[in-house]
């Protein structure tokens, strides 16, 4: 298993500013996965980040507004750009650890732009 | 591409029923599957994998089946009680890939 440890929990935050969320997991993973998940919807994949690499985005998403780092196998950041209310979600960090190819999610961050 | 459904939306009971939540998937090549449970507003916590070659998972009153070819899940709680109630969203991995795509979820009220 994996426990991720996910900041902000929740922030509200002027329109046009931007926020960076942290995940932190206890053990080295190759691939980190960052969701969002609108109201009242499902969840989305934004991107798949690999340490040492650039993120992959899923179509809608782009770096320049959902910037990602992964410095080290263990630690993420997704930083949503330029906010709109539009970007009120929850957002979500998972990991797939290699021994065993089961999801585990951190709390979320639940982000409203006002 | 994949598509996940879950059917119902919402489901509302006495407690002490046994209650069953459905899933189906378009692809039937997926590598497992899991159902997860969201407390309004938090992170989802996994409840349940299934692997592509199995049948079922239990854990404790849950109970996952699947059927691969037809590309059906359900998700059978018994004895339910209050606390049982969250969303339950059901994800499928598709083979070859760490990606899950999600249904809508089904939104269980178990009243006292």
């Amino acid at each position: 298993s994996a426990v991720i440890s996910q900041k902000p929990s929740r922030d509200i935050c002027q329109r046009g500013t931007s926020l960076t969320i942290q995940c932190q997991v206890d053990s080295q993973v190759t691939m980190m996965f960052w969701y969002r998940q609108q109201p009242g919807q499902s969840l989305t994949l934004i991107a798949t980040a690999n340490q040492g690499s650039e993120a992959t985005y899923e179509s809608g998403f782009v770096i320049d507004k959902f910037p990602i780092s992964r410095p080290n196998l263990t630690f993420s950041t997704l930083t949503v750009s330029n906010m709109s209310p539009e970007d009120s979600s929850i957002y979500l960090c998972s990991v797939v650890p290699g021994q065993v190819i089961e999801a585990f999610f951190g709390q979320g961050t639940r982000l409203t732009v006002v | 591409k994949q598509e996940v459904t879950q059917i119902p939306a919402a489901l509302s009971v006495p407690e002490g029923e046994n209650l069953v939540l459905n899933c189906s998937f378009t692809d039937s090549a997926i590598y497992n599957l899991q159902w997860f449970r969201q407390d309004p507003g938090k992170g989802l916590t996994s409840l349940l994998l299934i692997q592509s070659s199995q049948r079922e998972q239990t854990s404790g009153r849950l109970n996952a089946s699947l059927d691969k070819s037809s590309g059906r899940s359900t998700l059978y709680i018994a004895a339910s009680q209050p606390g049982d109630s969250a969303t339950y969203l059901c994800a499928v991995m598709n083979s070859g890939y760490s990606t899950l795509t999600f249904g809508k979820g089904t939104m269980l009220l178990v009243s006292p």
